[in-house]
């Protein structure tokens, strides 16, 4: 079963820290892996998107890694701010362009 | 990014009537468009994907007849959800993909928020 999860759930740090979230799939074929933000009351915004080559790929503060063996991804936010509070969505894209979507990683920056 | 663009942004209706909801890519011609619902708290849910100029293919247990959408040009298509129901107040979002240069790729619109009264 073409399966994403993600962890943990939901997340609170300090403003300043850095954090990782994580990703786990068992999606097949395989095309490539995303991570988006989701503001609350917004449509979700690519931060990163890697093929099956890539191992890691970096936007700004956000730096996404790629186990294509282990199927484990994770984003590593850097200099957390607070606009950086929103959730975050791992999808993964079989061929096709039909997308998995994980439930999402809540993240809260509290000053 | 491409832009892709929805309207309304919001929207009340009263129970039984219908509500149409446009997607628009504003910079690039999108071959397939992207109809998502997404309920609080949980992720994006697929209802149907539509291709410019054919009829959309639905979701196993999407209601195609309640939830219609056209896709009549290649920057444009159209979710009318007929017949609204309390349990149809849902955030839908649209995305756009396909085309010659972004075929792989989907940019999503920033939602429409339905409340059905």
């Amino acid at each position: 079963k073409n399966q994403v999860e993600q962890s943990p759930q939901s997340l609170i740090i300090l403003e300043g820290k850095n954090c990782t979230l994580q990703c786990n799939y068992t999606v097949s074929p395989f095309s490539n892996l995303r991570w988006y933000k989701q503001d609350t009351g917004r449509g979700p915004v690519s931060l990163t998107i890697m093929t099956f080559s890539e191992n890691t790929k970096s936007n700004g503060r956000y730096t996404a890694t790629l186990d294509a063996d282990t199927k484990q991804s994770s984003l590593h936010i850097t200099a957390s701010q607070l606009s950086d509070s929103a959730s975050y969505i791992c999808v993964v894209s079989r061929y096709g362009n039909k997308l998995v979507f994980g439930a999402g990683t809540i993240l809260r920056v509290k000053s | 990014g491409a832009v892709v663009s929805q309207h309304p942004s919001w929207v009340i209706c009263k129970s039984g009537t219908s509500v149409k909801i446009e997607c628009r890519s504003l910079d690039f011609q999108a071959t397939t468009m992207f109809w998502y619902r997404q309920f609080p708290k949980q992720s994006l849910m697929l209802m149907a994907t539509s291709n410019e100029g054919s009829k959309a293919t639905y979701e196993q247990g999407v209601e195609k007849d309640k939830f219609l959408i056209n896709h009549a040009s290649l920057t444009l298509s159209t979710l009318t959800v007929t017949s609204a129901h309390p349990e149809d107040s849902s955030f839908y979002i649209c995305s756009a993909g396909g085309g010659r240069t972004r075929s792989y790729e989907q940019y999503f619109g920033p939602g429409t928020r339905l409340t059905v009264t």
